[in-house]
């Protein structure tokens, strides 16, 4: 198994740009996370869906940031338009849907605004 | 590639000795705790988990300690090698309706020398 696969590893945009990040998860894992890492805030959950449904996205730090699920195998994290403060190091994570069971996160996509 | 940086607390350790990383939690219905290691550049990685009916619970050269009471929790590390130089979350694990996600502490960095 190839792990939790984020892409891209590393983005440079421009502010005011849109900005996606994508994730494809481990093949029969229900649950995705997306966490966001900064060196002030350390890792934050910003939204996760089971079975491709949002959860949570109490986390989403405001509607510049929208996430979508359109099916088990991939999912997408959009900023539109991007500012500098969303730097930060973005991860994603999936979980099988039982109880205890650990998350598996991917390498992260760096991104840096400018 | 760092993960997080300046803020982090950081525990120096010889190599050889023992490790202890401490984690306050924060939510009295977390029922699974969670001990994750990130290494530069990489995404965080399970170490070992504990059910909140736990007191104890060892892995290969790890013990996880939790103590309801004070709502603590402490990842020890026995012979710390230089492989285990890391940064070091515990994350704690609401579980209702099926649904799960992990909430991460502040992070401990972890630094051997020889």
């Amino acid at each position: 198994d190839a792990g939790v696969i984020q892409s891209p590893r590393h983005e440079v945009t421009e502010m005011g740009q849109e900005v996606t990040l994508r994730c494809k998860p481990i093949s029969g894992h229900n649950s995705l996370f997306w966490y966001r890492q900064t060196m002030m805030r350390g890792l934050e959950l910003l939204i996760y869906f089971n079975n491709n449904v949002p959860i949570d996205d109490s986390g989403m730090p405001e509607d510049r940031f929208s996430a979508k699920m359109p099916n088990a195998s991939f999912s997408t994290l959009k900023i539109q338009p991007s500012e500098p403060r969303d730097s930060a190091v973005y991860f994603c994570a999936s979980a099988p849907e039982a109880a205890g069971a650990e998350a598996f996160f991917g390498q992260g996509t760096r991104l840096t605004v400018v | 590639g760092e993960s997080v940086g300046l803020h982090l607390p950081t525990l120096s350790v010889q190599e050889g000795d023992n490790s202890i990383i401490n984690c306050a939690y924060s939510n009295s219905a977390s029922d699974y705790f969670i001990w994750y290691k990130q290494e530069s550049g990489k995404g965080p990685q399970f170490i070992i988990d504990i059910r909140s009916n736990m007191d104890k619970r060892q892995g290969q050269r790890v013990t996880v300690l939790l103590n309801k009471t004070v709502k603590h929790l402490s990842l020890q590390i026995a012979a710390t090698q230089p492989g285990d130089s890391a940064v070091y979350f515990c994350a704690e694990k609401e579980a209702g309706g099926g649904y799960n996600k992990l909430i991460f502490g502040a992070g401990t960095r972890l630094a051997v020398h020889p």
